[in-house]
């Protein structure tokens, strides 16, 4: 079992819909989960990051972790063609403070 | 304010060549990180610097791989000498402090073909 799985997609959403990201991961320890966006040949990117149950919002993100059933969401609300990328889940695990990131999902905006 | 920066951006040498990445981290960033990507598959850690110490070199793949951070500024990741498996892109990434919510800055990476 990986430590940090996504599905690779694509993900295809219309313009204006919700893309709906997830990650699950196998250290029921870990603490801290973030999300990253990278675009084709570029540097990853921080959206955001959470490490309490339940929700948080930035503008058009919402990051959602369980960490009972070990997950972490991100919802992308009113998706735009400029959302298109690749999505990297990544978890710091108990005892460290190196990332462990899944392979990514990339995702498709259509316009 | 400059970001990660990574040299070269791309880098094709042949197998048993050495070849030496380097990354200069954010100025004031006493963490810097390296991982790799190869192809297909995640973007794997390698290892942790504070400041010039290694803190954490637990996924060097082997003693081909060595690491170095003088004087806890720039670091530079050498191969030597090169498989054809140490293909991929390596990223480097900094943080201001060591902590479990700290966002790790990432450079645009360089691209290491073995041919």
């Amino acid at each position: 079992q990986k430590e940090v799985e996504q599905n690779s997609g694509p993900l295809s959403v219309p313009e204006g819909a919700i893309a709906s990201l997830n990650c699950t991961y196998s250290d029921r320890g870990s603490q801290s989960f973030f999300w990253y966006r990278q675009y084709s040949g570029k540097s990853p990117e921080l959206i955001m990051f959470i490490y309490s149950n339940g929700d948080k919002e930035d503008g058009r993100f919402t990051a959602q972790l369980n960490k009972a059933s070990q997950y972490v969401s991100l919802l992308i609300r009113d998706s735009q063609p400029s959302d298109s990328a690749t999505y990297l889940c990544a978890v710091i695990p108990s005892g460290t403070y190196k990332y462990i990131f899944g392979t990514g999902t990339r995702l498709k905006v259509l316009a | 304010e400059a970001g990660v920066t990574q040299f070269p951006s791309h880098s094709v040498i042949e197998k048993g060549q050495t070849v030496t990445l380097r990354c200069d981290p954010i100025s004031g960033h006493d963490n810097l990180y390296w991982y790799r990507r190869v192809m297909g598959k995640e973007i794997k850690f390698l290892l942790h610097f504070v400041k010039e110490s290694k803190q954490d070199e637990s996924g060097m793949p082997n003693n081909r791989f060595l690491a170095e951070r003088t004087g806890g500024t720039y670091s530079t990741l050498k191969v030597q000498p090169a498989e054809l498996e140490d293909s991929g892109v390596y990223f480097c990434a900094s943080s201001q402090v060591t902590g479990l919510n700290t966002e790790a800055f990432f450079g645009q990476g360089t691209r290491l073909t073995v041919v």
